[in-house]
């Protein structure tokens, strides 16, 4: 069975500062990886995914991640935050399946 | 650009009573999905749908839920006896049919809250 780990359940950080948030994913086949961010009692706005090829991917707002299979992660980065940033992000995994796995979430805190 | 779109956003029922929340998939989708978050915790898969029947579903699914394509359009998921445990906020999502990553297109949620 698949599972999705984030391992921070709250990262707090300045304005203009980087940030990295760390996902963890198990599955035994090949999986696809998708970013979610949720803004305050808002929907799922898919931020960026990787379905093959380049395993750097780059998404909207600025963000980017890295698939890597050897270590089974999928870090979502930003170089520079800004205030508006601040909501929660969930890292999801799918296997071609009908069922997508979400993480518990992390939620970006950006301070001026 | 398409998008998943669902009423109400937000629906207030008494526990024990029934509740049907609706969605729009996008238009050339044929898979259909609910999911459903609890206030503060990870958002988790209900069910999926595909040419009219549940391809899979979760344990969370069980007797009370049921999910029905009324219409060549409409999605909905209908909760007979709601609890106080069903408040939370529902996503529908869709997706292709014919591609292997399956990338679903959430809609923006219809927060359910049972009193």
């Amino acid at each position: 069975a698949q599972s999705v780990t984030q391992l921070d359940s709250q990262v707090p950080v300045f304005e203009e500062a980087p940030v990295e948030l760390r996902c963890n994913y198990s599955s035994s086949v090949s999986v696809y990886l998708f970013w979610y961010v949720q803004y305050p009692n808002q929907g799922l706005q898919l931020l960026l995914k990787y379905l093959s090829g380049s395993t750097l991917v780059k998404g909207i707002n600025g963000f980017e991640a890295e698939f890597n299979k050897s270590q089974t992660s999928f870090h979502l980065r930003k170089p520079s935050v800004h205030i508006s940033d601040t909501a929660e992000y969930f890292c999801a995994v799918n296997t071609g399946g009908f069922k997508t796995i979400f993480g518990a979430g992390t939620r970006l805190f950006v301070k001026a | 650009e398409p998008e998943v779109t669902q009423t109400p956003s937000h629906q207030v029922t008494q526990m024990g009573q029934e509740v049907i929340l609706r969605c729009v998939p996008i238009s050339n989708h044929l898979y259909f999905y609910w999911y459903r978050q609890i206030l503060g915790q990870k958002v988790e898969f209900l069910v999926s749908f595909y040419n009219n029947e549940i391809s899979e579903k979760s344990e969370i699914f069980d007797d009370q839920f049921s999910v029905e394509r009324p219409d060549g359009s409409n999605f909905t998921l209908k909760i007979r006896s709601t609890k106080l445990e069903d408040s939370a906020m529902y996503f529908c999502a869709s997706s292709e049919a014919g591609v292997s990553y399956n990338e679903q297109f959430f809609g923006p949620g219809t927060r359910l809250t049972v009193l």
